[in-house]
């Protein structure tokens, strides 16, 4: 119940295309889903994030995709740049607010 | 520009030895963490902390770590005395309502031989 499952593992998208990752959770209680970029190296950076109460969620090149009921949510990077090549992880807070409960990540390999 | 710094960047210790990892917040954070990350998997919450006192923790925080605020600013954690697996990048969090974004310092390189 306290999993967030994150898929693909890695990714491999040309310039210019789109990047989508995954992750599902099972916990209805979760009730903030932020994603995180990390560079090798250096640590997890806020990228974006979402409620539950909103079904998307854009800024700039980056988008959330939420599903309530299904339990899914999604990150969608537009027009993919070399720049973008990083793990990224999807997360969601626990019920107490207190701990984020983070996918294995997904690393994204951009080719220029 | 991460609003955490966290020292050391690398530390080196023997199996058994106890190790501080700081953490100094630029400005006055409420909230904070710490998390792990072993090499090539996923970041794990450790323990968070509110007010000067723990806040929840997870099973992977035994008895073997601590975490204080002694000073009022550097926020440290503890390992008592470390063994093999504790082998990891370690970080520092900091969060402003408790609830939402949590923003993540450099990390600190903890190598157990």
């Amino acid at each position: 119940q306290q999993q967030v499952k994150q898929s693909p593992q890695s990714l491999i998208v040309q310039k210019g295309g789109i990047s989508i990752i995954n992750c599902a959770y099972e916990n209805t209680a979760f009730d903030y889903f932020p994603w995180y970029q990390q560079f090798p190296g250096k640590g997890p950076a806020l990228l974006i994030a979402i409620r539950p109460d909103v079904s998307e969620k854009k800024e700039g090149r980056f988008t959330i995709s939420f599903n309530k009921s299904a339990k899914q949510f999604s990150l969608h990077i537009m027009d993919s740049q070399p720049g973008d090549s990083a793990t990224y992880f999807c997360a969601a807070l626990n019920q107490a607010g207190t701990a984020l409960i983070f996918g294995k990540g997904t690393t994204l390999s951009v080719s220029s | 520009e991460p609003e955490v710094t966290q020292t050391p960047s690398h530390q080196v210790t023997q199996m058994g030895q106890e190790v501080i990892l700081r953490c100094v917040p630029i400005s006055n954070h409420l909230y904070f963490y710490w998390y792990r990350q072993i090499l090539g998997q996923k970041v794990e919450f450790l323990v968070s902390f509110y007010n000067n006192e723990i806040s929840e923790k997870s099973e992977i925080f035994d008895d073997q770590f601590s975490v204080e605020r002694p000073d009022g600013s550097n926020f440290t954690l503890k390992i008592r005395s470390t063994k093999l697996e504790d082998s990891a990048m370690y970080f520092c969090a900091w969060g402003l309502a408790g609830a939402g974004g949590q923003f993540f310092g450099p990390g600190t390189r903890l190598t157990v031989l």
